[in-house]
């Protein structure tokens, strides 16, 4: 069955510093990716999406991804870090022409000033 | 910018009650979703629906709920008789295509007692 992997639970971060937050998944064949934010209280907001093509992508708020198939991962970057990006931060995954995400646990992020 | 909204955004009620949590996908989507967030854990999927018929649903999704598009705007997830373990946060979402992004509302927050 598939499954996401965000092997890291807490991840404390200076502000300024750089981040990447860790993402693998066990699916058959290459699923559609994506990275979700949500503050506290808050719904989940997508932050970027990679369906196909250039394995790098950009999202909202400064973020990018890179996708690597050869590690079945999908890593989430941020060249320097804002205090507002603490959140708790959910990789998501959905077959080809399917339906349903398939969630990681997430991973909360602390931005220590 | 349109976005998926959702009502109550907080419902307690007590074990063995009817509930119904109300979501207005975005206008022009065409498949809905519900997913729900138990404490401390993982999102998880439990309906996916798209031409006024289920589409997938998970284990989850049992006899005990349902799911409804009443107009053209509104879609409910309906649980019949809530036990203490239906606590959880409930997030509806849509998506333009099959596949696509899905777009989350802010959830309701259902708690039984």
């Amino acid at each position: 069955a598939q499954s996401v992997t965000q092997p890291d639970i807490h991840i404390t971060v200076s502000e300024g510093a750089s981040l990447e937050l860790r993402c693998n998944y066990s699916y058959g064949a290459t699923p559609y990716l994506f990275w979700y934010v949500q503050s506290p209280g808050q719904g989940l907001q997508l932050l970027l999406k990679y369906f196909s093509g250039d394995t790098l992508v950009q999202g909202i708020k400064g973020f990018e991804a890179e996708f690597k198939r050869s590690q079945s991962s999908f890593n989430l970057r941020k060249p320097s870090v804002h205090w507002s990006d603490a959140a708790e931060y959910f990789c998501a995954v959905v077959m080809e022409y399917g339906n349903k995400l398939v969630f990681g646990a997430g991973t909360i992020l602390r931005v220590k000033s | 910018e349109p976005e998926v909204t959702q009502t109550p955004s907080h419902q307690v009620t007590q074990m063995g009650q009817e509930v119904i949590l109300r979501c207005v996908p975005i206008s022009n989507h065409l498949y809905f979703y519900w997913y729900r967030q138990i404490l401390g854990q993982k999102v998880e999927f439990l309906v996916s629906f798209y031409n006024n018929e289920i589409s997938e649903k998970s284990e989850i999704f049992d006899d005990q709920f349902s799911v409804e598009r009443p107009d053209g705007s509104n879609f409910t997830l309906k649980i019949r008789s809530t036990k203490l373990e239906d606590s959880a946060m409930y997030f509806c979402a849509s998506s333009r295509d099959r596949g696509s992004e899905q777009y989350f509302g802010p959830g309701t927050r259902l708690t039984v007692t």
